[in-house]
């Protein structure tokens, strides 16, 4: 399957700063990329769609002004997540399309921690 | 939207027991069902998966099945171990290539020896 990296993985920022979160596909060209979020004990929820090439899609709730998703290339994709509170504290995944197409594979995840 | 349910939530079972794990979905156009294993502070992981056209799928100890009539499918762990102690979740995605997977809420597996 895909191999996907992230990093950091884990970040503690203060309240009002701006974090940025990379996402690399290591053999997989992916001109999609998927980032989820994961608050304790929940499960996975989509936040957002990245393409390369165009903007991205983002899920109903989630404020683009603030989870600001750049696919800069086939193999990258970053979240920045600006302006953070304790609110946004979580855990931040993202996943990369394999082979076949419709299969998924994640990332080790990036846990945000706003004081 | 695709809506996914998922039971139950917490499973505890001994080891080398059988554990089942159930998930229905609402949108008969959905296609390819996965299972992931999270263990505490990682990725999911893709565990089996599988598509509209089987209706079983077994690697060693995991076996899926799918009831696309009743819009159900299952994951089937037998001669469990500490090992498979994780959170598992079942998901489905549409049909179309690069579709975003809509998860279930989790089942907490606890294999004690």
């Amino acid at each position: 399957g895909a191999v996907v990296s992230q990093h950091p993985s884990w970040v503690i920022c203060k309240s009002g700063t701006s974090v940025k979160i990379e996402c690399r596909s290591l053999d997989f060209q992916a001109t999609t990329m998927f980032w989820y979020r994961q608050f304790p004990k929940q499960s996975l929820m989509l936040m957002a769609t990245s393409n390369e090439g165009s903007k991205a899609t983002y899920e109903q709730g989630v404020e683009k002004d603030k989870f600001l998703i750049n696919h800069a290339s086939l193999t990258l994709s970053t979240l920045t997540v600006t302006s953070a509170h304790p609110e946004d504290s979580s855990f931040y995944i993202c996943s990369v399309p394999g082979l076949p197409t419709d299969t998924q594979y994640f990332g080790p995840g990036t846990r945000l921690t706003v004081l | 939207g695709e809506n996914v349910e998922q039971h139950p939530s917490t499973l505890s079972v001994q080891e080398g027991d059988s554990a089942v794990i159930k998930c229905t979905y609402s949108d008969s156009a959905s296609n390819y069902f996965p299972w992931y294993k999270q263990e505490l502070g990682k990725g999911p992981q893709l565990i089996i998966d599988i598509r509209s056209n089987v209706g079983e799928k077994k690697d060693q100890r995991i076996a899926v099945t799918l009831n696309k009539t009743a819009k159900h499918f299952s994951l089937h762990i037998t001669e469990t171990q500490p090992e498979d102690s994780a959170v598992y979740f079942c998901a489905a995605s549409g049909p179309q290539a690069g579709t975003a997977l809509i998860f279930g809420k989790g089942t907490t597996l606890s294999v004690s020896s």
